[in-house]
């Protein structure tokens, strides 16, 4: 069935540094894919889409780009800041019925 | 507009009690789920409608567990008996398209 795979956490980096969150998916069809982040205390807010192969995602410095090749839609953001410590969750949609299967997280502690 | 709106933000029962948790998706959204968020299973999809009717309720753990929408502005999960393993954080999301908006969340804990 549809799947998502993201790496264990927790990731911890100092601020500035590089991050790489990796994801996979398994998925029939062209799903659209996601990240989203969780603040403590709160709900999932959408971070970044993707709905073809090949596109990229981008927002407040995050970057993820679609790869149909590989099945992968990895998060990246080159310089981290304290702002940034959340849980990050890749996602998938698949077209029917727009059902969202989500990644375990990733949990990001930024040390300033 | 205000986002999907859930009640309540907190709630603490003793077991064997009814819970009942309430969702409230953005109007016009045509897609509503229910999610559970605990550490050790993370995100888990319990339920979800589509133009009100459940399309796939397989994430539902067991037949204590059951939801509504008995129209498109208006959502319940309800637990009956509930058990201190029900102790979670309950998200309810809604879309239209591949997008989720998700509420606040309920925490809910059975004592």
């Amino acid at each position: 069935g549809d799947s998502v795979t993201q790496m264990e956490g927790p990731v911890t980096l100092s601020e500035e540094a590089f991050l790489t969150i990796n994801c996979t998916y398994t998925a029939t069809g062209y799903p659209s894919l996601f990240w989203y982040v969780q603040y403590p205390g709160e709900g999932l807010q959408l971070l970044l889409k993707a709905t073809k192969a090949d596109d990229k995602g981008s927002n407040k410095g995050f970057e993820a780009t679609y790869r149909k090749e590989t099945t992968s839609f990895h998060l990246e953001k080159g310089s981290v800041q304290v702002s940034d410590s959340a849980v990050y969750f890749c996602a998938l949609s698949v077209p029917v019925g727009f059902k969202t299967i989500f990644g375990a997280g990733t949990r990001l502690f930024v040390k300033a | 507009d205000a986002g999907v709106i859930q009640s309540p933000r907190h709630e603490v029962t003793e077991m064997g009690q009814e819970v009942t948790l309430r969702c409230k998706p953005i109007s016009g959204h045509n897609s509503l789920f229910w999610y559970r968020q605990t550490m050790m299973r993370g995100l888990e999809l319990l339920i979800y409608f589509n133009n009100n009717v459940p399309i796939d309720d397989s994430g539902m753990p067991e037949d204590r567990f059951s939801a509504k929408m008995p129209n498109a502005s208006f959502s319940t999960l309800k637990i009956q008996p509930s058990e201190p393993r029900d102790s979670a954080v309950y998200f309810c999301a809604s879309s239209l398209g591949t997008e989720a908006f998700f509420g606040q969340g309920t925490r809910l804990t059975v004592v």
